[in-house]
């Protein structure tokens, strides 16, 4: 079945700095491939998306590749800031007609500190 | 343009009660998800229906959960009896119902239950 691996957190960055989350996949088809985000209080917000092989999805600074190869999809920030501070999801959608169920990680806590 | 709006947000009942969420999706969403977080766990689906039809409830406990549609817009899912291990984020998400890959699910804010 599908499964979606993602690195063991927590993770603690000073503001400013370099930012990468591990994720990787298992799948029977050619998913699609997701980033949410959870902020404090709030609900699930897609972050970026990729669609097929090689796609490359971008969003308020943040970057992830899919990459059919190693079957990852890694998130990756330039220059992290406090507001950054959230868990993050990895996710993937293998779509079989109108079945488009989500299949997440277990998710990374990210604190960014000033 | 409103998000998908769920109540209540927080609900605390006890193990053998019974519990029922309410979720309103996005305007003109066909695809209507809900999903149980469990704490430090990423959410899993429970059930999806397209309008008013189930997709796919694999993942539902059919003993104890159960879920409607009627009218293709709003939807309750509830619990009878609850268990402890029911603890958890009930999120409710829509989507417009695209196919070949390029749907995306929104998300509500979710509603947290308590089984004490």
């Amino acid at each position: 079945g599908n499964s979606v691996t993602q690195m063991e957190g927590p993770v603690t960055l000073s503001e400013e700095a370099f930012l990468t989350i591990n994720c990787t996949y298992t799948a029977t088809g050619y998913p699609s491939l997701f980033w949410y985000v959870q902020y404090p209080g709030e609900g699930l917000q897609l972050l970026l998306k990729a669609t097929k092989a090689d796609d490359k999805g971008s969003n308020k600074g943040f970057e992830a590749t899919y990459r059919k190869e190693t079957t990852s999809f890694h998130l990756e920030k330039g220059s992290v800031q406090v507001s950054d501070s959230a868990v993050y999801f990895c996710a993937l959608s293998d779509y079989t007609g109108a079945n488009s169920k989500l299949t997440f990680g277990k998710g990374i806590t990210l604190s960014v500190r000033p | 343009e409103a998000g998908v709006a769920q109540s209540p947000r927080y609900k605390i009942i006890e193990k053998r009660q019974s519990v029922a969420f309410w979720c309103n999706p996005i305007s003109g969403h066909a695809t209507l998800y809900w999903y149980q977080q469990i704490l430090g766990q990423g959410p899993k689906l429970l059930i999806q229906f397209q309008n008013n039809g189930v997709v796919d409830d694999s993942q539902l406990p059919k003993d104890r959960f159960s879920a409607e549609r009627l009218k293709g817009v709003d939807s309750t899912l509830k619990i009878q009896p609850a268990k402890l291990e029911d603890s958890a984020v009930y999120l409710c998400a829509s989507s417009l119902g695209l196919w070949g890959g390029t749907d995306t699910q929104y998300f509500g804010p979710g509603t947290r239950l308590t089984v004490l």
